[in-house]
């Protein structure tokens, strides 16, 4: 079955406290990306990985990294999470090459920072 | 620049009477246009997609839109509400260009309610 997994679901931290969700698709698409959905707002774009080794900034990318080693997995790492990443994040993939391409999600991971 | 608005953040109908969420979009180049759902603690899932074959596009569980380009909308419908169908949808608009290759980007959402 065609899928997009993030870990953990839910998480509640303390403010500094490193932080990271993992992700993985099994669809061997190039690209992937992390959104985060906040009410009113839908969802940004936080960063997208084109392939391997290839990754850049989307429209929020402050206070978040991320890194592309393996095809597969994305992770988002916050360095030092503080109460305004507080949000529902989503790992997203899809094919390269064609704005027409369907993008698949995961579940989402709800993320509380206090 | 692009981008997409949904006019309604919430929409409420009766259950068996028609679906109308609304979507408009401003793009500069052809864009691609979407309509995604995401059902309680679940993700995004594709509902249906115009890719600039056929202005009317169907999709899954009885929802179809349709792309004007006059009007620049793509609202989507469907005849006959179900309780299922409780959700909040998404538009995005995707288009080629950037360095990223291509770009989508969403709108704010619609929540709609089915009441029995």
């Amino acid at each position: 079955e065609a899928q997009v997994t993030q870990n953990p679901r839910y998480l509640i931290t303390v403010t500094g406290k490193k932080l990271t969700v993992t992700c993985s698709q099994n669809m061997n698409h190039e690209y992937m990306s992390w959104y985060r959905q906040d009410p009113g707002l839908g969802l940004r774009q936080i960063y997208y990985s084109m392939n391997v080794e290839v990754t850049d900034k989307g429209d929020v990318p402050e206070g978040y990294k991320v890194s592309r080693k393996e095809k597969r997995n994305f992770p988002l790492i916050l360095e030092s999470p503080s109460p305004n990443q507080t949000s529902l994040y989503f790992c997203a993939s899809s094919r390269t090459g064609d704005s027409g391409n369907t993008i698949y999600f995961g579940e989402g991971s709800w993320l509380t920072v206090v | 620049a692009q981008s997409v608005t949904q006019l309604g953040s919430h929409v409420s109908v009766s259950e068996g009477a028609l679906v109308l969420l609304r979507c408009n979009y401003s793009s500069s180049v052809p864009p691609y246009l979407f309509w995604y759902v995401q059902y309680p603690n679940q993700g995004l899932q594709l509902l249906l997609k115009y890719t600039s074959a056929a202005t009317l596009v169907k999709g899954i569980n009885g929802f179809e839109a349709e792309f004007k380009k006059s009007e620049t909308s793509f609202h989507l419908t469907k005849p006959s509400a179900h309780m299922s169908d409780a959700a909040e949808y998404f538009c995005a608009v995707s288009w080629r260009g950037g360095p990223g290759g291509f770009k989508t980007i969403f709108g704010a959402g619609t929540r709609l309610f089915v009441k029995a």
